[in-house]
């Protein structure tokens, strides 16, 4: 089954503590982002990959870092959470046909303290 | 850059239609509705192509204007499931070749 896949689901942290996200697909999709969505704000790119090794920053990509060392894993890192950063986020994949839309993962909820 | 939506909320009754649009100030390479459930990801209803080409959910249905940078989605005779919060998302190059979303549209279809 096609899927993304997002771990943890539900995270509560201290302001500070460093955190990682994971994001993992099976799609062999090239293209691969990290959207956050905050109440009336909708879906903010923080960060896209465009393939290993190949990233780049959204609209919204302070605080945040990413990696692509392999094609399938795209983690988000927050190396020192803030409350601002309290959020559902949501990792999304596309491949590279024209007609095909984009996957999403099931969401991550974060509460900053 | 964000497409832009209208209206932002819509409240209906069973049965009722209801159009949701999605304008954009750039060149749109193609245009993606997607529904949301509260706290859930988004679920893919269709795509439309430059061109006119569409691909998706068969009871929806959606246009695309290339010349005036803008698509709608209609929904008819509205069902109870219809409820959530419907994205446009549209491609920019800029974006990684991933869809750019628009404020998103909240409607409620009441009994």
């Amino acid at each position: 089954e096609a899927q993304v896949t997002q771990n943890p689901r539900y995270l509560i942290t201290v302001t500070g503590k460093k955190l990682t996200v994971t994001c993992s697909q099976n799609m062999n999709h090239e293209y691969m982002s990290w959207y956050r969505q905050d109440p009336g704000l909708g879906l903010r790119q923080i960060y896209y990959s465009m393939n290993v090794e190949v990233t780049d920053k959204g609209d919204v990509p302070e605080g945040y870092k990413v990696s692509r060392k392999e094609k399938r894993n795209f983690p988000l890192i927050l190396e020192s959470p803030s409350p601002n950063q309290t959020s559902l986020y949501f990792c999304a994949s596309r491949g590279t046909v024209t007609y095909e839309t984009q996957y999403f993962g099931p969401g991550t909820r974060l509460l900053v303290l | 850059q964000q497409p832009v939506q209208s209206p932002q909320a819509v409240i209906l009754r069973e049965g009722e239609d209801a159009v949701i649009n999605c304008s954009s100030s750039k060149a749109l390479y193609s245009v993606h509705w997607y529904r949301q459930k509260h706290g859930e990801a988004p679920v893919f209803l269709m795509i439309l192509l430059k061109g006119g080409e569409q691909k998706g959910h068969e009871k929806i249905s959606a246009s695309f204007n290339e010349k005036k940078q803008q698509s709608s989605l209609y929904l008819t005779a509205s069902q109870l499931s219809y409820s959530g919060t419907y994205f446009c998302g549209s491609l920019f190059l800029n974006a990684g070749n991933m869809l750019t979303f628009g404020g998103g549209t909240r409607l409620m279809v009441k009994p």
